[in-house]
């Protein structure tokens, strides 16, 4: 059971916008940044987003993130087919005796 | 740009020992701007971090594995090296190592995984 709470599954059609949610705790989303990492089908993690809102370059400007207290929110509009994907979210940790980092489980996103 | 590649034994008994060997190119492990580490995912689940390492040696491991996970470098090599004893089936995942960084953005903290290497499967099974 993953430390951070995505839904499953999320879906949208082509051109309509998407919302992810993470929700955490005050010791790690409440009291750290969040990124997002994007899993293409069979290939590597990749960095979607930092420091809850920030886009590493080359990553377009229809992914934004947002974060108010313990959640977090990957939003991604004008979808496209090449957006399915799993999309995860991670932040630091606190907790005493606990992993430093955490990850949600994953949201599996279906482009209809 | 920074490639990572793991390798290593894609099949191990139970009780035995798993090693993985990172290979990095295209960039150096002993840049003191980024930290190695290693991340997991049991196959159709999510991620667990494992642990990281910086080019002085210094590791952070996780505590649910502490026990049994050893991180290493080897800057001569440009490499880590991940080693996990007492396997069980549960340790049955993809493997992966990436590059992390950690500092500040102005006055908000920023850390992160990028790139990450394509991962290797590991089974535990006699």
């Amino acid at each position: 059971q993953s430390v951070l709470t995505q839904p499953p599954s999320a879906s949208g059609t082509p051109g309509q916008r998407v919302t992810i949610s993470c929700s955490g705790t005050s010791s790690n989303i409440g009291s750290n940044t969040v990124n997002w990492y994007l899993q293409l089908p069979g290939t590597a993690p990749k960095l979607l987003m930092y420091s809850d809102d920030q886009r590493p370059s080359g990553v377009p400007d229809r992914f934004s993130g947002s974060k108010s207290g313990t959640s977090a929110s990957l939003a991604i509009s004008g979808l496209q087919s090449e957006d399915e994907a799993v999309y995860y979210c991670a932040a630091l940790d606190d907790s005493l005796n606990g992993p430093d980092w955490v990850f949600g489980g994953g949201t599996k996103l279906t482009v209809l | 740009q920074v490639q990572l590649q793991e390798s290593g034994p894609g099949l191990v008994k139970p009780s035995e020992t798993l090693s993985l060997t990172c290979t990095v190119s295209g960039g150096s492990v002993s840049s003191g701007s980024f930290f190695w580490t290693w991340i997991r995912q049991p196959p159709g689940k999510g991620l667990e971090w494992i642990g990281y390492i910086y080019s002085s040696g210094r590791t952070n491991i996780n505590p649910f594995l502490k026990s049994r996970v050893t991180i290493s470098i080897d800057t001569s090599k440009n490499q880590l090296s991940l080693r996990l004893t007492s396997v069980t089936a549960a340790d049955t995942a993809i493997y992966y190592c990436a590059r992390g960084r950690s500092g500040w953005l102005g006055s908000k903290p920023y850390n992160w995984f990028d790139p990450w290497g394509q991962g290797t499967l590991v089974t535990v099974s006699s």
